[in-house]
Formats: C-alpha cells, sequence, structure tokens
C-alpha cells in the first residue's frame, strides 16, 4: 500500500528554527510537494521537490532523498503566523497526489 | 496568477435537498480538476478528478451517484451533493491544474463549507 508518515504535532518558540520530517512509501515517485494550511482554509503551495538536496525559498527549505524516503521542511525564524497545518504530498507513478495526515505546528511566543 | 474561486464559501442545508458547489480558475485554463473532502483534523482525502468534457474519476468508495461532478468547460467544474445527509457535513476544496497528466502545482480554491442539519 502507499502511506506517507509526518508527525502529528509539533510545539516551537517564535524566532526559533523547526523540522517537520515526512517518510513515504508510494508505488511510483515523481515529487513530493509540501503545503501549508491554516485552520478553516484550503492549502498554499510551499514547495516542490522531485530531485535529492535542498530548496531554499525565504525563510522555508524543502529537503529530499528518494533512496531513503525522506523529507524535510525546515522552517527558520519562526513567527506567530507559522501556526498551521503543513501537509507533505507525493505524486505517485499514475500522477496521483498521495496526501500525509499533516503536521500540526504550534507556535508559542 | 493562478486563483481558482469557489462558491458558495459556506453552506446550510436541510437533509435530503441537493447542494451545488461551483469551482472556477480565474486567470487560466485547467485541464484537470480535483475535488477533495476534508473531515475536522484530518488530511485532504481525494473524491474525484475530473478533465473538461470527460466523465469525472471517482475514489474508491465514492459514490458517484451521490456525489456529482460536470467539468463543462475548462474553466468550471461544479460538484452536486445530492440528497445531503448530515454525514456529509465536511469541508469540500476543488484545486486545478494545467497539464496533461495534472502534476503540475495544484491551485486550490478557498473551500466550501457544508453543513448538513
Amino acid at each position: 500500500g502507499q502511506n506517507i508518515d509526518q508527525p502529528t504535532e509539533m510545539t516551537a518558540t517564535e524566532g526559533a528554527i523547526v523540522q517537520i520530517n515526512c517518510t513515504y512509501q508510494t508505488s511510483g515517485f515523481n515529487g513530493l510537494f509540501w503545503y501549508q494550511q491554516h485552520a478553516g482554509e484550503a492549502p498554499t503551495f510551499l514547495s516542490y521537490n522531485v530531485l535529492d538536496g535542498l530548496e531554499e525559498k525565504g525563510r522555508f527549505s524543502s529537503f529530499l532523498s528518494r533512496s531513503k524516503g525522506y523529507s524535510y521542511l525546515l522552517l527558520k525564524e519562526l513567527q506567530m503566523k507559522d501556526s498551521a497545518s503543513y501537509l507533505c504530498a507525493v505524486l505517485d507513478s499514475n500522477y496521483q497526489l498521495i496526501w500525509g495526515a499533516g503536521t500540526k505546528l504550534i507556535i508559542k511566543p | 496568477g493562478a486563483v481558482v474561486s469557489q462558491h458558495p464559501s459556506w453552506v446550510i442545508c436541510k437533509s435530503g435537498t441537493s447542494v451545488k458547489i461551483e469551482c472556477r480558475s480565474l486567470d487560466f485554463q485547467a485541464t484537470t480538476m480535483f475535488w477533495y473532502r476534508q473531515f475536522p483534523k484530518q488530511s485532504l482525502m481525494l473524491m474525484a478528478t475530473s478533465n473538461e468534457g470527460s466523465k469525472a474519476t471517482y475514489e474508491q468508495g465514492v459514490e458517484k451517484d451521490k456525489f456529482l461532478i460536470n467539468h463543462a468547460s475548462l474553466t468550471l467544474s461544479t460538484l452536486t451533493v445530492t440528497s445531503a445527509h448530515p454525514e456529509d457535513s465536511s469541508f469540500y476544496i476543488c484545486s486545478a491544474s494545467v497539464g496533461d497528466r495534472g502534476y503540475n502545482e495544484q491551485f486550490f480554491g478557498p473551500g466550501t463549507r457544508l453543513t448538513v442539519l
């Protein structure tokens, strides 16, 4: 079966750095997405990785290791507005998005 | 660019009635649109994938006669929840993408919160 694992909830302090991990087992791989979703709102795109390595975009970075079936989203200089759920999704061999359950990130002052 | 709208934003209806939700790509033509459902504190669940001018492809366990999807144009897809029941209360989100495989970035609509009394 296809499976994506990410922690259910994480807590971090404003101004700090947090890393949200995602491991996946899917039938084929055509890329991995990270989305941010605030409560009651639709997801918004953060990043897309299809090759190994680190992609940096402002305060957010995303890393991928295809051989390990592993990705992480790194958030730096945390702000209160970063409190949200972060969804990891993998595009499988049929180009279908397989979604993780999401990681709820709580930022404390 | 790449804005997707949904209407209505929220709807409350009585059990047994039908509700139609519209999803529009405002500034691009979407070859593929996706319909998701999300229950509280759960992840997105793909309900169906629709391509303009063809029948939608439903995920296993999703009743196609209950959730009618019409993708009449490259900018509009509709989801009709027929004979809605309280267990259909959920957050319904559509997304749209361009490209022949639908693997490009999905642009999400703001979602529609459905409450069935």
